[in-house]
């Protein structure tokens, strides 16, 4: 079966609404990876996180490996915001990827 | 800072045909990788190499061939290219094997 499994496949919410955005894992990880892809466009790393809460502006990311699973939290979106969100399991040299969220946000 | 570079942007193929997308980087890492991405799911690994010379394949290897005759540099063939085939090929490199890995722009493919 998936290794990685991201959810949901896809999120519309207003504009200030925040968005929760999960991935669970079956297989053991150096760390979990949150990439950024706008539509057409190429990926932008968000966080590298092996475990534990990080934080970058509205953005947090959290890894609890005990439980197999890494989310993505936006507070306060914006639309901005709206494009693919993809997880990559990172093992040793590999990338293991979720099949992505589809985050629109609306004005 | 760094960048990685694709060529071409967009490409367009015959059925058959032998094609070759091309990959720089100037952040001086080690390892680099070609995935494939189709159209609203996630990516795909065809090749990576751990260092020049070196190349590893991913579990899409199989139709393509790669060259990473220098550290700088990855390349991948699609050895024939399948008709209504339509993907963004994507060149990511990393400074090891544990650590974030950054991404190219995409060449997109398509061919008729």
């Amino acid at each position: 079966g998936q290794q990685v499994q991201q959810s949901p496949a896809s999120l519309v919410l207003q504009e200030g609404e925040n968005a929760e955005l999960q991935c669970n894992f079956s297989t053991s990880l150096n760390s979990m990876q949150w990439f950024y892809q706008r539509p057409g466009g190429s990926l932008v790393s968000l966080f590298y996180n092996p475990s534990g809460t990080k934080h970058s502006g509205r953005l947090t990311s959290t890894t609890v490996i005990k439980e197999r699973r890494s989310s993505l939290h936006i507070s306060s979106s914006q639309t901005t915001d709206s494009g693919t969100y993809l997880c990559a399991l990172d093992s040793n040299y590999q990338l293991i990827w979720g099949s992505g969220t589809k985050l629109i946000i609306k004005p | 800072g760094g960048i990685i570079t694709q060529t071409p942007k967009f490409l367009i193929g015959q059925e058959g045909q032998k094609l070759t997308l091309k990959c720089q980087q100037n952040f001086n890492h080690d390892t680099m990788y070609w995935y494939r991405q189709d159209s609203g799911k996630g990516l795909r690994l065809i090749y990576y190499s751990i260092t020049e010379n070196d190349l590893q394949k991913g579990d899409l290897s199989e139709g393509y061939d790669a060259s990473r005759e220098k550290k700088s540099s990855f390349s991948l063939t699609v050895t024939s290219a399948q008709k209504n085939e339509m993907a963004v090929f994507l060149c990511a490199s990393t400074p090891g094997g544990a650590d974030t890995q950054y991404f190219g722009p995409g060449t997109r493919l398509l061919v008729l």
